[in-house]
């Protein structure tokens, strides 16, 4: 079957980094994507990780080791906006085409 | 200039109506979605669309049919609403030719079933 970790809360102050991690166990990956969903909105395209590495973009990094299953998303200089749930991805083969397997996201608290 | 739109943003309705969702893309994408978000934050996939035909179809009772009219429309009809069956539902599409074939989502619709 396929399976997805991630920490279910989070709290962080203004201005710090914080890492979150997702741990994943799929069957036919093809990559990983990070969504940001505030509360009462639309989940939102963050970043994409197809190869094994870290992948930055401004304030948001997010890295993937596909031979440990794993991958998590680094936020710097932490803003109260990004008060948020963050929804790990993993994409898999299906059948002939490609579907999103999705996590139960992090609930980040973002304090002042 | 809105990129995946719903409509309407609210439905509420008695149990055992008929309803339904409409979604349009403007991005020219050739892959349409609709997802269920319960309560738990749990998104679901349920159904997947590419150039008007059926690709995906989770295990959704036979109440849930979606249409497809063009490839920038994806609508979501539900006959004989259940209790069960309150969610938001997000439309979402993608370009499922592009190595990333990243899915944008819409601004979902909050379904209350009474």
């Amino acid at each position: 079957g396929q399976n997805i970790d991630q920490p279910t809360e989070m709290t962080a102050t203004e201005g710090a980094i914080v890492q979150i991690n997702c741990t994943y166990q799929t069957s036919g990956f093809n990559g990983l994507f990070w969504y940001q969903q505030h509360a009462g909105e639309a989940p939102t395209f963050l970043s994409y990780n197809v190869l094994d590495g870290l992948e930055e973009k401004g304030r948001f990094s997010s890295f993937l080791s596909r031979s440990k299953g794993y991958s998590y998303l680094l936020l710097k200089e932490l803003q109260m906006k990004d008060s948020a749930s963050y929804l790990c991805a993993p994409r898999i083969n299906a059948g002939n085409n490609r579907k999103l397997i999705w996590g139960l996201g992090t609930s980040l608290a973002v304090n002042p | 200039d809105t990129a995946v739109s719903q409509t309407p943003k609210y439905l509420v309705t008695q149990m055992g109506n008929d309803k339904s969702i409409k979604c349009e893309q403007n991005l020219g994408h050739d892959t349409m979605y609709w997802y269920k978000q319960d309560s738990k934050k749990f998104l679901k996939i349920m159904f997947s669309y590419n150039n008007k035909e059926l690709i995906i179809n989770e295990t959704v009772p036979n109440r849930f049919s979606p249409k497809s009219p063009d490839k920038a429309h994806l609508n979501l009809h539900i006959n004989s609403l259940e209790l069960g069956d309150s969610a938001v539902y997000f439309c979402a599409s993608s370009q499922l030719t592009n190595l990333a074939d990243t899915q944008y989502f819409g601004p979902g619709t909050r379904l209350t079933v009474l």
